[in-house]
């Protein structure tokens, strides 16, 4: 059973540059979250899609937006990057009817703009 | 507003005890959880409390009181593989379900 999986691993790009990040949910989620974590922080959330629309999201600039596909896999994009924008870039899967609602989280992509 | 508290840093030696403390205000709360990150690595998770209460499981026990906005995970016969960050995480009530709002992680250090 494949769990979450996240492309690419690492990335560097240059400010004002525009990133697409991947998510593949664990088989059965139908609902993908995606955190921002900035080195010794805890994960901060910025957006949830269920049924292929953002249902939740948190305090984050439209330069982030995402998309989610019938499969229930996911992007996240970033425009106009800032230097500000590099951490690790976590997606969390879960199942919406799932009583613990418990998440599980992929392992990342590191994003650094320079 | 929103304010979730732990300890920066906690150092205990391998075999001990170590209790990590988390307060939290939050606009609504339905649920706590904890999750272990390694570095480098995803989080995983520990446990998750609803009720008031102590949950065991294995060597790890979390307790949550909901009145006071307080939470703690316990970590016995510590190993060395414990070394790690540990977060504490809340959800909020209502139609937020899945919303994790996150402390800054307490990150042990277990020492031979």
């Amino acid at each position: 059973d494949a769990g979450v999986t996240q492309s690419p691993t690492h990335l560097i790009k240059t400010r004002g540059q525009q990133v697409t990040l991947r998510c593949s949910p664990k088989s059965g989620h139908d609902t993908v979250s995606w955190y921002q974590q900035a080195l010794g922080q805890g994960p901060q959330f910025i957006f949830q899609y269920y049924e292929e629309e953002e249902r939740q999201r948190g305090n984050f600039p439209d330069r982030f937006s995402g998309h989610q596909f019938p499969n229930y896999s996911s992007e996240l994009n970033v425009n106009a990057l800032l230097l500000g924008d590099s951490a690790l870039y976590l997606c969390a899967s879960s199942f919406e009817n799932r009583a613990s609602y418990e998440q599980y989280f992929g392992p990342g992509t590191r994003l650094t703009v320079t | 507003g929103q304010n979730i508290d732990q300890p920066t840093e906690m150092t205990a030696t391998e075999g001990a005890i170590v209790q990590i403390n988390c307060t939290y205000q939050t606009s609504g709360f339905n649920g706590l959880f904890w999750y272990q990150q390694h570095a480098g690595e995803a989080p995983t998770f520990l446990s998750y409390n609803v009720l008031d209460g102590l949950e065991e499981k294995g060597r790890f026990s979390s307790f949550l009181s909901r009145s006071k906005g307080y939470s703690y995970l316990l970590l016995k016969e510590l190993q060395m593989k414990d070394s790690a960050s540990y977060l504490c995480a809340v959800t909020p009530g209502g139609g937020s379900w899945g919303k994790l709002q996150f402390g800054a992680g307490t990150q042990v250090v277990v020492t031979p």
